[in-house]
């Protein structure tokens, strides 16, 4: 056990539809990361943010948004589903703000868009 | 943009024998280098990690090697056994214009199965 821990652990829905993922880091953990994995596209880093703040931006689409809360709890918000979204996504977090700090990764959220 | 590919996708030992897994990463501005070991189902789990200024670093029946000069790193668990089977990725974060990131690029994944 990661100490990170998402919810709902599965997830179905139709297109164009709207969800939410959230996410809790660990204990003393400030940094939270969101990863997608998806058969052709492996894992592959969607946005990470620290002690609330935005922090770095990867591949994320339009139509996805996170933040985090004064709790430093995460949510990720998929709207405008597609067919194509549907994928393993991972919540990550570490200590600090940059490279160098061991990352722990929760059990994922499967997303199947129907 | 950079990334971090693996040699080979498949992998497969006996119980007992010495796994090398290898992967070659593009960023020459990488710093830190982390190991994760899936399961089926499951999120990736921390193996070890290494800094771009060791070129070796051992753990628990694992040690990771970095060769900076050809940009590859390589992952060898000794005495395998068969909770070893998983996927393996390798990924790095780095810097990019003097400022650390802390965003993890992964490789494709190798598949260890380990046979009894």
């Amino acid at each position: 056990d990661s100490g990170v821990t998402q919810t709902p652990k599965h997830l179905i829905t139709a297109t164009g539809q709207r969800v939410t993922l959230r996410c809790s880091p660990r204990s003393g953990d400030l940094s939270v990361y969101w990863y997608q994995q998806s058969l052709d596209q492996g894992l592959q880093f969607l946005i990470q943010y620290y002690n609330g703040e935005e922090r770095a931006k990867g591949n994320i689409l339009e139509r996805f948004s996170a933040q985090q809360f004064p709790d430093l709890h995460s949510e990720l918000n998929l709207s405008s589903l597609e067919l194509g979204d549907s994928a393993l996504y991972f919540c990550a977090s570490s200590v600090g703000p940059s490279g160098g700090y061991e990352q722990y990764f929760g059990p994922g959220t499967r997303l199947t868009v129907t | 943009g950079e990334s971090v590919g693996l040699h080979l996708p498949t992998l497969s030992v006996q119980e007992g024998d010495n796994s090398i897994i290898n992967c070659a990463y593009s960023n020459s501005a990488s710093d830190y280098f982390i190991w994760y070991k899936q399961e089926s189902g499951k999120g990736p789990q921390f193996i070890i990690d290494i800094r771009s200024n060791m070129d070796k670093r051992q753990g628990q029946r694992v040690t990771v090697l970095l060769n900076k000069t050809v940009k590859h790193l390589s992952l060898q668990i000794a005495a395998t056994q068969p909770g070893d089977s998983a996927v393996y990725f390798c990924a790095e974060s780095g810097n990019a214009g003097g400022t650390s990131y802390g965003k993890l690029t992964f490789g494709q994944g190798t598949i260890l199965t380990v046979h009894p």
